[in-house]
């Protein structure tokens, strides 16, 4: 089945210890990309990768790594998360920067 | 300023009655995609429909449409024969030529209550 597979689902951590939110998709896709979702403000990306080694920062990277080693692959670091960065986030996949996106079912972070 | 605007915070709607939730986009690209996506209670992202600013018809899926008016930079979703499975939050969303489309913007969302 084609999918965009998210792990954790829920996380509750405390501040400063570092995570990391994993993301697979086994489309073959090109195109990846992290989002937030909070309230009243929708979803706003985070950062995206055209492909393997290239990434960019969307509209809000601060406080986020990503790295993209193999083209399934593209996990999100918060190395020191902090209480603002409790969130739910979303992972997405398309063949290419412009097609639709398929999204991961979510990780509901809460940072203490 | 904001590329997606969803003025609806909330809205309800008949079963099987027509709804249209309102999305305005700013964008100077003359080549973009526009999305709508569904949000069930249960958390998950669902493609609608897309419309692209070249498509001379409006897009249809099913019982989605999409109002396109490229000169008032308006794109809203229609819903025609409202079910109760349609409560859910629904999502605007563009890429532009800018940035070669790979930043996606969002609006904030509008959350539908269909009522029985």
């Amino acid at each position: 089945e084609a999918q965009v597979t998210q792990n954790p689902r829920y996380l509750i951590t405390v501040t400063g210890k570092k995570l990391t939110v994993t993301c697979s998709q086994n489309m073959n896709h090109e195109y990846m990309s992290w989002y937030r979702q909070d309230p009243g403000l929708g979803l706003r990306q985070i950062y995206y990768s055209m492909n393997v080694e290239v990434t960019d920062k969307g509209d809000v990277p601060e406080g986020y790594k990503v790295s993209r080693k193999e083209k399934r692959n593209f996990p999100l670091i918060l190395e020191s998360p902090s209480p603002n960065q409790t969130s739910l986030y979303f992972c997405a996949s398309s063949l290419s920067g412009g097609e639709k996106l398929f999204f991961g079912s979510g990780t509901q972070l809460s940072v203490l | 300023a904001q590329k997606i605007t969803q003025t609806q915070p909330g809205m309800f709607v008949q079963e099987k009655e027509a709804v249209t939730l309102d999305c305005t986009y700013d964008t100077s690209d003359p080549s973009y995609g526009l999305f709508w996506y569904k949000q069930p209670s249960s958390g998950e992202m669902i493609f609608l429909i897309y419309q692209g600013s070249y498509d001379q018809q409006n897009a249809t899926e099913g019982r989605y449409s999409l109002n396109f008016q490229k000169a008032r930079k308006s794109a809203n979703l229609v819903i025609s024969a409202s079910q109760l499975g349609d409560s859910a939050m629904y999502f605007c969303a563009m890429r532009d030529q800018k940035y070669n489309f790979n930043k996606f913007y969002f609006g904030s969302g509008t959350k539908l209550n269909v009522k029985p």
